[in-house]
């Protein structure tokens, strides 16, 4: 079975400051990797994904995530916030075969502060 | 274009009362599914309909929880005999399902209570 974790559950920033919320996945073959963003009132958007190729990759808002297949990870950055980054984060990953249903972190509340 | 829809918003019942709420997938997307999000945590899946598949039923907490799908269109989560843990926002989402690398897009959720 799949698992997300997302060990920051609350992060507060300053505008300006730089952002990296971690994402760290279970399972043992292919996945396709993703972020989604819930800002207040707003119903879930795709930040970025990753299904093959570099693994570096480029979102929305200025936002980027490397997976790094050796530690099963897929961290969220971004070199500098801004006070409508404020919002919640989740990490998602699904099976690239099999099982489409995605699994979710608990994900993170981002808070940035002006 | 038309994301995904969701009715009602929202939905107040009584313990004990049945529920359905219906989701619009975007137009050409063959793949639905349903998500439950409770307050405070992330999103568990459901149910998944593709095509004309036998849906994965995989998620569904109880057999109080049904949903059906009209050929690839509309979908209808039904829970039968509310509960109060059944509380929390329903969403759907759906893909175009196109090979391995598709991506769901969620529509607003259905915030249900039941007191």
């Amino acid at each position: 079975a799949q698992s997300v974790s997302q060990h920051n559950h609350h992060v507060i920033l300053s505008e300006a400051a730089s952002l990296e919320l971690g994402c760290n996945y279970s399972y043992g073959g292919t996945v396709n990797l993703f972020w989604y963003v819930q800002y207040p009132g707003q119903h879930l958007q795709l930040l970025l994904k990753y299904f093959s190729g570099d693994p570096l990759v480029k979102g929305i808002k200025g936002f980027e995530a490397e997976f790094i297949k050796s530690k099963f990870s897929f961290n969220l950055r971004k070199p500098s916030v801004q006070w409508s980054d404020t919002a919640e984060y989740f990490c998602a990953v699904n099976a690239r075969t099999g099982r489409r249903a995605l699994t979710f972190g608990s994900g993170t509340r981002l808070q940035v502060q002006p | 274009g038309a994301g995904v829809s969701q009715s009602p918003s929202n939905k107040v019942t009584e313990k004990g009362k049945d529920v359905e709420l219906r989701c619009d997938p975007i137009s050409g997307h063959t793949a639905l599914y349903w998500y439950r999000q409770r307050l405070g945590q992330g999103l568990e899946f459901l149910i998944y309909f593709q095509g004309n598949s036998a849906p994965d039923k995989s998620g569904l907490p109880s057999d109080r929880f049904s949903a059906e799908r009209t050929g690839e269109s509309v979908s209808t989560l039904t829970i039968q005999r509310t509960q109060q843990e059944d509380s929390a926002v329903y969403l759907c989402a759906s893909s175009a399902a196109s090979g391995n690398t598709d991506t769901q897009y969620f529509g607003p959720g259905t915030r249900l209570t039941v007191l």
